[in-house]
């Protein structure tokens, strides 16, 4: 089947603008994971998902990012009132749970690369 | 929670060189560990994960090693080649959270 697939590819926004991406996992996939990767660096852990329910939003930067997650599948990802600093590649990244575990492989998205002006 | 270190942060070998990534972790609850390539521009993509109920295991010119005592686990790359050269990334899990990542070794294979 497909894999994880993300829109837009490329947004280019100006400062102070909002943005949302999207992020259609693997289907049957129940955990979705959100990740931001600035140039040249690590993989950032933004929010996971398990089902519709996202038990640990710490890893947000702000209170300008939010996420959501509805009948278990599609996700988006809001930034509100965009900064220079949120220019980055924000991937997404999709797993099947084992009962009782995290120990499926995560499968990666092609990336959205935000550009803020 | 887990905390994944990995290390060398860069590192160069010539062609037909092997090639090895070390990585620790602190929860010795860990027991899956998977290694990432992301060649540049691309997605991070599997190449090999272990499993705490094995030591070693290979994938042709790929291994990985986990020394659960010492809580590490290395990525050994043999007769390196140049569409070798990408960012790898180390990870491990409990179980009980998702996956935590090492900061990413880019290796450049010298032809």
């Amino acid at each position: 089947g497909a894999g994880v697939s993300q829109s837009p590819s490329n947004k280019v926004t100006e400062k102070g603008k909002d943005v949302e991406l999207r992020c259609d996992p693997i289907s049957g996939h129940t955990a979705l994971y959100w990740y931001r990767q600035s140039l040249g660096q690590g993989l950032e852990f933004l929010i996971y998902f398990q089902g519709n329910s996202a038990p640990d939003k710490s890893g947000l930067p702000s209170d300008r990012f939010s996420a959501e997650r509805t009948g278990g599948s599609v996700s988006t990802l809001t930034i509100q009132r965009t900064q220079q600093e949120d220019s980055a590649v924000y991937l997404c990244a999709s797993s099947g749970r084992l009962a009782g575990g995290w120990r499926e492989t995560q499968y990666f998205g092609p990336g959205t690369r935000l550009l803020v002006l | 929670g887990e905390n994944v270190e990995q290390h060398p942060s860069t590192l160069s070998v010539q062609e037909g060189d092997s090639a090895v990534i070390k990585c620790t972790y602190s929860d010795s609850a860990s027991n899956y560990f998977p290694w990432y390539k992301q060649e540049l521009g691309k997605r991070p993509q599997l190449i090999i994960d272990i499993r705490s109920n094995v030591g070693e295991k290979k994938d042709q010119r790929i291994a990985v090693t986990l020394n659960k005592t010492a809580k590490h686990f290395s990525l050994h790359i043999t007769e390196t080649q140049p569409e070798d050269s990408a960012v790898y990334f180390c990870a491990g899990t409990s179980g009980n959270t998702p996956l935590v990542f090492g900061k990413g070794t880019r290796l450049s294979v010298i032809a």
